[in-house]
């Protein structure tokens, strides 16, 4: 099983700011086979990217991914007030899906 | 539009069972693969099981290995997860997913309840 360990848990930035979240893999992943959501209370989870890099659809510049092999980053260039969230990597590639366990962006 | 409503959902005692149902609508239902999400209260997402198109792969996350059951109806555009000898730590909100390059459409997630 692949695990996902995200960084920071927690992300105390104000609006406007950049904001840079990182995801470690314990084994390769396949860029083609990473993903990041968004997730507000009581919502169901948003795809922001896929294969790494790839905006979903309706999803703003201001958010771009990257990364290689083990690492990954979800970058969100300034934060707007609708940003503040958690935010989940998963690795769709091998079986078990995993996700990592989420960065709360929070207003500072 | 893609739109996945999930229901079935409630409150059942250990060692029971439930059948979650998702129902499909806006895409082409039979062409892609499909996955049921959980999330306990207060905590993180856990990738449950998928299915492909036609329902001849089938994978588990090892927790419900034996216990859990996906499958899926084209005919009808609707997922399934069977559910027996429920337990405590099976408690969580339960999404199905739509597979398009990541999980690319949730439903609003039904809650299912596991206590005595």
């Amino acid at each position: 099983e692949i695990v996902l360990t995200q960084s920071p848990g927690t992300l105390s930035l104000s609006p406007g700011e950049r904001a840079t979240l990182s995801c470690w893999a314990s084994q390769s992943v396949s860029s083609s086979n990473l993903a990041w959501y968004q997730q507000k209370p009581g919502q169901a989870p948003r795809l922001l990217i896929y294969a790494t890099s790839s905006r979903a659809t309706g999803i703003p510049e201001r958010f771009s991914g990257s990364g290689s092999g083990t690492d990954f980053i979800l970058t969100i260039s300034r934060l707007e007030p609708e940003d503040f969230a958690v935010y989940y990597c998963q690795q769709y590639g091998s079986s078990p899906r995993t996700f990592g366990q989420g960065t709360k962006v929070e207003i500072k | 539009e893609v739109h996945l409503v999930e229901s079935g959902g409630g409150l059942v005692q250990p060692g029971g069972s439930l059948r979650l149902s998702c129902a499909a609508s806006g895409f082409t239902f039979s062409n892609f693969w499909m996955t049921w999400v959980r999330q306990a209260p207060g905590t993180g997402l856990e990738w449950v099981a998928n299915i492909n198109q036609v329902g001849s792969e089938k994978y588990y996350v090892d927790s419900v290995k034996g216990r859990f059951t996906i499958s899926r109806d084209n005919a009808e555009n609707s997922l399934y997860l069977q559910m027996n000898s429920l337990r405590a730590e099976d408690t969580a909100v339960y999404y199905c997913a739509k597979n398009g390059g990541g999980y690319d459409s949730w439903g609003q997630g039904t809650l299912v309840t596991v206590s005595s």
